[in-house]
Formats: structure tokens, C-alpha cells, sequence
């Protein structure tokens, strides 16, 4: 699976927009794009995925470019829950298993 | 609650100590993760079972040992462990084949070797 680069630590203020980037850049054609974040202590949450379109769910939007070689996850309206360590994973997805390799991510801290 | 149980949530065991983690899915799940959190380092990928098969032991010293009944429950069996083992252990599944889906985590156990 592709290598992703993501800034160590960022920080937010409660409300506003947290914008995540991580770049991909060897990223190739059957790889999506997965993010997850980690609170504290607890397992890893799936947030969202894709592979070249934008997509949003309830928690967050992510946005590829057109090259696919970065993306970045929005989090509309950053609480203080959202303080978290965010990863970008690229994964492909053969007929059988594929594993998830976690790197360090990101440290995103929302303050009031 | 996510779906995935692991118990205990905390865990103290002495070196010489046998106990094990338990995880159980309730999703419906083919594809079962064990992985390690050491202090401030990324997860380390342990164990996977598909289909109830071992298919990645990744260089997991044999004092680990992963026992997979069925596809919903997954078990670590702990024997001789050394105080470096203390960490965050996760379990997870994942469906494998059809529409790329996510894996989904359970609340870890949080494992203190003394």
C-alpha cells in the first residue's frame, strides 16, 4: 500500500472548520483513501473513505484532488470531542484481505 | 458501543501469569485483527484470521498465542509476558470481499505487565 504524509499536530478552535491534509503521492489506481481517528486510549473510529470522488457523511467531508496525490478530511464544525489523533490510511482492496497499516497521523486539538 | 466487545477493559498480570483477551463481533464479520499500542508509538498489525484462518503472524513472539473459534470470537492467550508488553491491545473486524468497507475496533484492553 501507498505511503501517506500527514502534518504531526494541528490545532483548532472550537466551531470553526479543521481542515486535514495528507498527501499520497505514489497512491495508485485501486487505492482508496481511508481516514480514522483515534480518541485517548480508545480503538481507532472509522470516519470515511474514497477513491477519487468527494464524499461526505455525518461526520466529515473528504476531498481528493483530481491527481489523487492528496486529500484532505474536513470536519465542518470541530468540537472539543474532536480532539484526536487523525490518520490517513491508503488501502487497496484485492478479492481477499487487506491489512490496515497505521502511521502516527496527525494530533488535532480543538480548544474553546 | 461499536460492535466489537473486548474483555477486560484493564489488565494486570505478573510475569509468570497465563491469562487471555476476548474479543467478540457482532457484525456479521469474515476477518478478525489483533493490534498492539505500545506508549506513543503507531499500531503494530499482531494476528489475522479470514475465514477463521490465520493468514498474517507478523513476526509475533510465540509468548502471543491467537486462537480464532469461529468467525465472531477471536481470543490472545498471554503466557511469560515481559514488562515491554505492557500496551493497548485492540481487536478488530472487517468484511472482506464486496463493497470496500472500513475495519471497526473495539475499546482495547489496556494490559500491565508487572
Amino acid at each position: 500500500d501507498a505511503k501517506t504524509t500527514q502534518p504531526t499536530s494541528m490545532d483548532c478552535a472550537e466551531g470553526r472548520a479543521a481542515n486535514l491534509p495528507c498527501n499520497h503521492s505514489t497512491i495508485s489506481g485501486n487505492e482508496y483513501v481511508y481516514w480514522y481517528r483515534q480518541i485517548h486510549s480508545q480503538g481507532p473510529q472509522y470516519i470515511i473513505h474514497g477513491l477519487k470522488n468527494n464524499e461526505t457523511n455525518e461526520m466529515a467531508s473528504l476531498i481528493i484532488t483530481e491527481d489523487r496525490k492528496s486529500s484532505t478530511l474536513i470536519l465542518p464544525h470541530a468540537t472539543l470531542r474532536d480532539t484526536a489523533v487523525y490518520y490517513c490510511i491508503v488501502r487497496s482492496h484485492p478479492s481477499g484481505y487487506s491489512t490496515l497499516t497505521f502511521g502516527k497521523g496527525t494530533m488535532l486539538l480543538v480548544s474553546p | 458501543e461499536t460492535g466489537v466487545t473486548q474483555t477486560p477493559r484493564h489488565l494486570v498480570m505478573g510475569m509468570t501469569n497465563k491469562k487471555s483477551l476476548k474479543c467478540e463481533q457482532h457484525l456479521g464479520h469474515n476477518a478478525m485483527y489483533w493490534y498492539k499500542q505500545s506508549a506513543k508509538k503507531p499500531l503494530e498489525l499482531m494476528f489475522v484470521y479470514n475465514f477463521k484462518e490465520q493468514t498474517e503472524n507478523n513476526s509475533v513472539p510465540s509468548r502471543f498465542s491467537p486462537e480464532c473459534p469461529n468467525s465472531s470470537h477471536l481470543f490472545l492467550h498471554l503466557h511469560t509476558l515481559q514488562p515491554e508488553d505492557s500496551a493497548l491491545y485492540l481487536c478488530a473486524s472487517s468484511q472482506v470481499g464486496g463493497r470496500p468497507t472500513g475495519y471497526t475496533f473495539g475499546s482495547g484492553t489496556r494490559l500491565t505487565v508487572v
